[in-house]
């Protein structure tokens, strides 16, 4: 059974922590995603990477940075949280140029 | 770069009724395009796709046809049934990388 696994399903933090948001998938997959979900906007890409060490920024890559050292584990950085970073944050992975791509549970991230 | 929009929601509907959400896309080339849905407290799961002009895509009774000259992917399902309630992503690639880029989504809220 193919798995992307976060790992939190809720997390509490206070303004300005660091935070990491951890992903792993198990398919050998080169490409992983995060993204933020928020009522009424939808999915946003936060950042995008396609291989180990690459990464290309996603449409608000403002406030998060990532780190990609393994195949298997991308991660998302909160550098000083804030309260307008609450949100669903997914994580997905798919292999090069292919037709699907497979989601986490998601993260509920609240910064208070 | 490629562009979704989708309809918005809510969409409220009875059980048994017609089903119709649409999307339309902007891209570079023929790209696949895909439907994911999202049920409650989950992550995405794909739906259905198509991978090139005409083609129609199915599963779970849900339909969508790439349709080139309107540059819509709509999808349909001619009786939807409570457990369809979830919210519906419109998803076409970009063609030159492996992004995912995902519309604003479909609530979709059936009754009984």
């Amino acid at each position: 059974d193919v798995k992307v696994t976060q790992s939190s399903r809720y997390l509490v933090k206070r303004t300005g922590e660091k935070v990491f948001l951890e992903c792993v998938q198990d398919m050998d997959h080169e490409n992983m995603f995060w993204y933020r979900q928020d009522p009424g906007l939808g999915l946003r890409l936060i950042y995008f990477s396609y291989d180990v060490k690459m990464k290309e920024k996603g449409d608000i890559p403002e406030g998060y940075s990532v780190s990609r050292e393994k195949k298997e584990r991308f991660s998302l950085i909160l550098e000083s949280a804030s309260t307008n970073q609450t949100s669903m944050y997914l994580c997905a992975s798919s292999g090069h140029r292919s037709t699907e791509a497979f989601f986490g549970q998601g993260t509920r991230l609240t910064v208070v | 770069g490629n562009s979704v929009t989708q309809m918005e929601g809510p969409v409220t509907l009875s059980e048994e009724a017609f089903l119709t959400i649409n999307c339309t896309y902007t891209a570079t080339g023929y790209p696949s395009l895909f439907w994911y849905v999202q049920y409650p407290g989950e992550g995405l799961q794909l739906l259905l796709k198509a991978t090139k002009a005409d083609d129609k895509g199915s599963n779970k009774g849900f339909e969508a046809t790439y349709r080139k000259e309107t540059t819509s992917f709509h999808l349909e399902k001619g009786s939807v049934q409570v457990s369809d309630s979830a919210v519906y992503f419109c998803a076409p690639p970009s063609y030159n990388t492996d992004k995912l880029i995902f519309g604003t989504g479909t609530r979709l809220q059936v009754f009984p």
